[in-house]
C-alpha cells in the first residue's frame, strides 16, 4: 500500500494567494483528518471526515480555510486569502473508521510544508 | 486550553538506557491512549496504544503505562539507540477526536 500521499510536499507563496493542499487517504479507510502543526501549537486538528462527510470543523482557523472531500479517494484543504500567519506543516491522516471503540490507529501522509511570505 | 500536554520538551538519554516520556491528560472521558514518533521531515507514526481498562501494555521495546487516578500517561523505551532520536506524542481519542500533546523530544547521547 502507498500509505497517505499528499502534495504537494513544499508550497511557497505570497500574502494573499490562493492555496490548494491534496490528500489521498489510503485505500478502505472510512476517516480521513487534516492536522496543522507549528511549533508554538504543536498538531492541531482542523477538521476531519467520516465517509467524505465534514463531522467537526471545530478547529479551522477561519473562514479564509475550507475543506472538502469530494469522494472517499481524495480531499483538499484550500485557504484564501493566505497569510504568513498561515506558514506550517498540514498533514493529512487517515484510518479505518470511528465507532464504539475509537478512531483507532492513524495513519499519516508526509505533510505538506507551506511558506506565506 | 489543551487538553493533553507534557511535562518536558526534551530528554537526553544515553544509548543503551532506557527512556521515559511522560504525560498528563485532563479528560476523564478519555479511554483510549496512543503514542506517535515523528522523525525529522515525516509524519508521526503509531507506535502503541492502550485502552482505559488498562494500566499497561508492552510492545517490542516499548512499553506504555496508564495512571488514571492521577490521568498520567508514560512511554518507556527500552535500551535506547539512536533510531529512537525523535518527537514522541501522547494522544487521546475524544469520541471521533484525536487530540495531540505538544510533544517531547527525544536527543540519544552517544
Amino acid at each position: 500500500d502507498a500509505g497517505v500521499i499528499q502534495s504537494p510536499r513544499h508550497e511557497v507563496t505570497e500574502m494573499g494567494q490562493e492555496v490548494t493542499l491534496r490528500c489521498k487517504p489510503i485505500s478502505g479507510h472510512n476517516s480521513l483528518f487534516w492536522y496543522r502543526q507549528t511549533m508554538m501549537r504543536g498538531l492541531e486538528l482542523l477538521i476531519y471526515f467520516n465517509n467524505n462527510v465534514p463531522i467537526d470543523d471545530s478547529g479551522m482557523p477561519e473562514d479564509r480555510f475550507s475543506a472538502k472531500m469530494p469522494n472517499a479517494s481524495f480531499s483538499t484543504l484550500k485557504i484564501q486569502p493566505s497569510e504568513p500567519r498561515d506558514s506550517a506543516v498540514y498533514f493529512c491522516a487517515s484510518s479505518l473508521g470511528a465507532g464504539t471503540s475509537g478512531v483507532g490507529e492513524l495513519f499519516f501522509g508526509e505533510g505538506s510544508r507551506l511558506t506565506v511570505l | 486550553g489543551e487538553s493533553v500536554g507534557l511535562h518536558l520538551p526534551t530528554l537526553s538519554v544515553q544509548e543503551g538506557d532506557n527512556s521515559i516520556i511522560n504525560c498528563a491528560y485532563s479528560n476523564s472521558a478519555s479511554d483510549y491512549f496512543i503514542w506517535y514518533k515523528q522523525e525529522s521531515g515525516k509524519g508521526p507514526q503509531f507506535i502503541i496504544d492502550i485502552r482505559s481498562n488498562m494500566d499497561k501494555r508492552q510492545g517490542q521495546r516499548v512499553t506504555v503505562l496508564l495512571n488514571k487516578t492521577v490521568k498520567h500517561l508514560s512511554l518507556q523505551i527500552a535500551a535506547t539507540q539512536p533510531g529512537d532520536s525523535a518527537v514522541y506524542f501522547c494522544a487521546e481519542n475524544i469520541g471521533d477526536k484525536i487530540i495531540f500533546g505538544k510533544g517531547t523530544r527525544l536527543h540519544i547521547l552517544p
